[in-house]
C-alpha cells in the first residue's frame, strides 16, 4: 500500500512532441504529490508538485493531471527539449508521513 | 546558501571495509534524510532526522548500516562491514519544517565496493 509505481522506466521523444510520464499509488491517505527531475550527476531537484483538491496544475510546459478516483497521477511535458532529458521520479505522502519515490523515468529528447 | 554538502563524492573500496559518508545540511532545514539509489530499486528512503533525532530507520538495510547526527549540521552514513551489494549513489537531502516540505539534495556520493 505505500508503493508507488511509476512508468514507462524510459522513454524517448522527438524534440516538440510532448512527454507523458504516469504513476499509481494505492494508499487513500497520500495527500501530496511531488515530481522531481534528476540530471546526471546531480541529485533531483522539485519540479512541480500536486494536491488531490484540483485536478491539474501547470508550470510552464510542465503539467500534472490527478486522477483521485483512478489513484493516478502523469507528468506532462509540452514541446519536449533535449534539456528535458533527466530522470524524473514521481512521489506520494501524507501529511505526516515521508516520501514514498516511484523507481523513476529515463527522458532522452532528440533533436 | 550553498546547498546540501556531501562529502566523498566518489567512494571505491574492497569488501569488508569501513566507508563513511558525510552530509552538511542547508542551515536552519530542521529535517535531513538519507537516501540510497539504485537502478533497480530507485529511490529507497535509509533514514530520516527531525532536529537531529533519528525519527524512521526503518529502510536501514541492516545493522551494518549506521546514521549520526551530533549536531544541526552534520551528519554520516556508516556502512561497516561493507559489501559489494552495497555499491549504489547514496544522497543526502535537508528540508524546513515540514517532513513534506521540499526536498533539497545534495549531489551524492557514489559507493562502488569491490
Amino acid at each position: 500500500q505505500q508503493q508507488v509505481k511509476q512508468s514507462p522506466q524510459s522513454l524517448i521523444v522527438q524534440k516538440g512532441g510532448i512527454s507523458i510520464i504516469n504513476c499509481a499509488y494505492e494508499n487513500t491517505a497520500f495527500d501530496y504529490f511531488p515530481w522531481y527531475q534528476q540530471f546526471p550527476g546531480k541529485g533531483p531537484a522539485l519540479l512541480i508538485a500536486i494536491r488531490p483538491d484540483v485536478s491539474e496544475k501547470k508550470e510552464g510546459r510542465f503539467t500534472i493531471s490527478f486522477n483521485k478516483s483512478a489513484k493516478q497521477f502523469s507528468l506532462h511535458i509540452m514541446d519536449s527539449q533535449p534539456g528535458d532529458s533527466a530522470t524524473y521520479f514521481c512521489a506520494a505522502s501524507r501529511n505526516t508521513d515521508k516520501l514514498i519515490f516511484g523507481t523513476g523515468t529515463r527522458l532522452q529528447v532528440f533533436p | 546558501d550553498a546547498g546540501v554538502i556531501q562529502s566523498p563524492r566518489h567512494e571505491v573500496t574492497e569488501m569488508g571495509q569501513e566507508v563513511t559518508l558525510r552530509c552538511k545540511p542547508i542551515s536552519g532545514h530542521d529535517y535531513l534524510f538519507w537516501y540510497r539509489q539504485t537502478m533497480m530499486r530507485g529511490l529507497e528512503l535509509l533514514i530520516y532526522f527531525n532536529n537531529n533525532v533519528p525519527i524512521d530507520d526503518s529502510g536501514m538495510p541492516e545493522d551494518r548500516f549506521s546514521a549520526k547526527m551530533p549536531n544541526a549540521s552534520f551528519s554520516t552514513l556508516k556502512i561497516q562491514p561493507s559489501e559489494p551489494r552495497d555499491s549504489a549513489v547514496y544522497f543526502c537531502a535537508s528540508s524546513a519544517n515540514r517532513i513534506t516540505g521540499e526536498l533539497f539534495f545534495g549531489e551524492g556520493s557514489r559507493l562502488t565496493v569491490l
